[in-house]
């Protein structure tokens, strides 16, 4: 398994700024993930962080609102720019680790509300 | 594209009962992976089991079992001798098994079954 954390665990922030996420694995792992749960919803995944190189995101998510970076095999980050209340959602890492092929794992998720 | 459909949106279970969650799946795919996630109130996605598509038995850990009918494409969660600690949000996810391709590593999740666990 792996231990993923992220900072921060949640924050309030106010419509029109910036936050940026961060997740830490304790291990390398082949792929990393960026999930979003809005309210009582499933997750929905933003794009999948690419090491040295863009993003590759779903549709629906472009890199203008959700900018990400991964600059080793251990740590992403992703900011939501511009915030408005509907981006208030819970904000999850994912990893896939190098062996043991098909297990994913989630980090502990940042609770973010935009006011 | 795959899509995950959990039919059940609430379920609930008297403690040391067993208790059975539906899932169902659609994919033109033969490789593929299934998994049941837990999400207790601390928000924290726990993987509780997975099952490989080319595997015929079913996957079994501890309380937790799956009933994978791959021709049906379907994959229930049975949970025995149901605890306190059980109550949570339920999500089935599938997963491509194929490398590469635009859908590689995606997990697609279903829409989530809340359990309640009554003492």
């Amino acid at each position: 398994s792996a231990v993923i954390s992220q900072k921060p665990s949640r924050d309030i922030c106010q419509r029109g700024t910036s936050l940026t996420i961060q997740c830490q694995v304790d291990s390398q792992v082949t792929m990393m993930f960026w999930y979003r749960q809005q309210p009582g919803q499933s997750l929905t995944l933003i794009a999948t962080a690419n090491q040295g190189s863009e993003a590759t995101y779903e549709s629906g998510f472009v890199i203008d609102k959700f900018p990400i970076s991964r600059p080793n095999l251990t740590f992403s980050t992703l900011t939501v720019s511009n915030m408005s209340p509907e981006d208030s959602s819970i904000y999850l890492c994912s990893v896939r680790l190098a062996e043991g092929a098909g297990t994913q794992y989630f980090g502990p998720g940042t609770r973010l509300l935009v006011l | 594209a795959q899509t995950v459909t959990q039919s059940q949106p609430e379920m609930s279970v008297q403690e040391a009962e067993t208790v059975t969650l539906s899932c169902t799946y659609d994919t033109s795919e033969s490789d593929y992976y299934l998994f049941w996630y837990k999400q207790p109130p601390s928000r924290q996605m726990i993987l509780v089991i997975r099952q490989e598509a080319y595997k015929q038995q079913n996957a079994t850990e501890n309380r937790f079992s799956v009933n994978f009918q791959k021709a049906a494409k379907s994959f229930s969660l049975k949970i025995s001798d149901s605890q306190l600690g059980d109550a949570a949000m339920y999500f089935c996810a599938y997963r491509s098994g194929g490398a590469g391709g635009t859908s590689y590593g995606k997990l697609t999740f279903g829409q989530g079954t809340i359990l309640t666990v009554h003492p």
